[in-house]
C-alpha cells in the first residue's frame, strides 16, 4: 500500500502563472480533503471532494483557486495566476468514509514557492 | 467556535523529561480529538486520538487527558526523547463538520539529549 501520494513534493511558479497540485489517495478509498499550511501555523482545512462530487468547499479562496476528483485519476488542487501569499504547504488526505476517525492519512505534501 | 486554541508555541524538553501540550476548543459538537505528529517535510502522522466520552487515553509513552468540562484536553509525552523532536498538532471534528480537521496552531517540540 503505497499511501497517499502527492506530486510534485515541490513545485515553483512566478507570480502569474498557474499550479497544479495532484493527489492520489490510497487504494480503496474514495474520499479527499485538502489542507493548506502556512509557515508557522496549522493546517487549515480547503475542500472535501469524493469521486465527481465537491462535498464542502468551505475553506477555499473564492477566486483562483479549484479542486476537482475525476472518476478516474487523481484530484487536482489548481491555483491560477498564483500570487506571492500562496506560498505553503498543500497537503492532501484520503480516508475511506468521510468519518475522520477511521483511516484518514495525510501525504506528504506539495511545498509550492511563488517567485 | 471553529477554533481550536494550542499552546506552547515552543518546547525545550531534556532527554527523560514529560512533555505537556495543551489545546482548547469552543465548539462543543466535536467529539473526535485527535494529535497529529509532524517531522520536517512530512505530512502530519496520527499519534493518538480520544473521544470525550473517556478522561484519559494512554498508549505507549504518549498519554491524552480530556476534560469535557473545561473543553481542554492536553497530550503528555513521558520520557521525552530526541526521537520525539517534531511538530505537534491537536485537532478536532464533530459530526457537524464531515470529514473536515479544525487544527491547532502547532507546537514545535526539542527534545535535548
Amino acid at each position: 500500500n503505497a499511501g497517499v501520494m502527492q506530486n510534485p513534493r515541490h513545485l515553483v511558479r512566478r507570480r502569474g502563472q498557474e499550479a497544479r497540485l495532484r493527489c492520489s489517495p490510497m487504494k480503496g478509498h474514495s474520499h479527499v480533503y485538502w489542507y493548506r499550511q502556512l509557515p508557522e501555523e496549522g493546517l487549515k482545512f480547503m475542500v472535501y471532494l469524493q469521486k465527481e462530487n465537491i462535498i464542502d468547499e468551505s475553506g477555499m479562496p473564492k477566486e483562483r483557486f479549484s479542486a476537482e476528483f475525476p472518476k478516474e485519476g487523481p484530484s487536482i488542487l489548481r491555483i491560477q495566476q498564483v500570487v506571492r501569499g500562496d506560498s505553503a504547504a498543500y497537503f492532501c488526505a484520503s480516508s475511506p468514509s468521510d468519518r475522520v476517525n477511521y483511516g484518514y492519512t495525510f501525504g506528504s505534501g506539495t511545498r509550492l514557492t511563488v517567485v | 467556535q471553529q477554533q481550536v486554541k494550542q499552546s506552547p508555541q515552543s518546547l525545550i524538553v531534556q532527554k527523560g523529561g514529560i512533555s505537556i501540550i495543551n489545546c482548547a476548543y469552543e465548539n462543543t459538537a466535536f467529539d473526535y480529538f485527535p494529535w497529529y505528529q509532524q517531522f520536517p517535510g512530512k505530512g502530519p502522522a496520527l499519534l493518538i486520538a480520544i473521544r470525550p466520552d473517556v478522561s484519559e487515553k494512554k498508549e505507549g509513552r504518549f498519554t491524552i487527558s480530556f476534560n469535557k468540562s473545561a473543553k481542554q484536553f492536553s497530550l503528555h509525552i513521558m520520557d521525552s526523547q530526541p526521537g520525539d523532536s517534531a511538530t505537534y498538532f491537536c485537532a478536532a471534528s464533530g459530526s457537524s463538520n464531515t470529514g473536515k480537521l479544525i487544527f491547532g496552531q502547532g507546537t514545535t517540540l526539542q527534545v535535548k539529549p
